[in-house]
């Protein structure tokens, strides 16, 4: 596609519940990440997915968070049993190749609310 | 280990008027930096890059930034402000691609940026 697209782009859920977040990257970008932005914590990375490499997830804040790579494109962000400190801006990037930062695209978010 | 400091939370400015948004870091290897603005409930926008070269680089919408190795600095500039800049922007860094690792960026907590009539 055009741009990279997230979605829902708005996710209300209930504390103990779990969600699944979609990142569809540019067609062609091997490099994909995944960052949430909070309040007080600013962006963060949480974990990065190069071609069949295996991810690096040193950035995940703990085990209710899991994220899947699907045929080298689309990837999902799993968050299981939410908790109100998960509430954030979950963002993604695609970039052509690994180290090519200065090439990353952002999505728009997908700003989650946990209640 | 990189880490960003952005020194203001909050800048508000008159129309018209210069900006400048400061941004140091830290980090035992070089780096690349960058400049992002993100607009309300937007993901976020490349504005400027350094990788290498010419200290001064010049992004988009009249904004240009100026490494400075020995300071550590990569401050956000522009000479005069619209009311459509009004978002917030991140300074980050990454590594330089050396063949291996993720390369994710460090942000800054970001500067509101706030152009007042």
């Amino acid at each position: 596609g055009a741009g990279v697209s997230q979605s829902p782009s708005n996710k209300v859920t209930e504390k103990g519940k779990d969600v699944e977040l979609r990142c569809d990257p540019i067609s062609g970008h091997t490099a994909l990440y995944w960052y949430r932005q909070s309040l007080g914590q600013g962006l963060e990375f949480l974990i990065y997915f190069q071609g069949n490499s295996a991810p690096d997830k040193s950035g995940l804040p703990s085990d209710r968070f899991s994220a899947e790579r699907t045929g080298g494109s689309v990837s999902t962000l799993t968050i299981q049993r939410t908790q109100q400190e998960d509430s954030a801006v979950y963002l993604c990037a695609s970039s052509p190749r690994v180290g090519q930062g200065a090439f990353t695209t952002f999505g728009s978010g997908t700003r989650l609310t946990v209640v | 280990a990189q880490s960003v400091t952005q020194l203001d939370s909050q800048v508000p400015v008159f129309e018209e008027a210069p900006v400048e948004l400061r941004c140091n870091y830290s980090s035992s290897v070089s780096v690349y930096l960058f400049w992002y603005v993100q607009y309300p409930n937007q993901g976020l926008q490349l504005l400027l890059k350094y990788l290498s070269g010419s200290t001064l680089v010049k992004g988009i919408n009249g904004f240009e930034a100026e490494f400075n190795k020995s300071q550590t600095s990569f401050h956000l500039r522009k000479p005069s402000v619209h009311i459509s800049d009004t978002a917030e922007y991140f300074c980050a860094v990454s590594p330089p691609y050396s063949g291996a690792g993720s390369y994710q960026l460090t942000f800054g907590k970001g500067t509101k940026l706030s152009v007042i009539p």
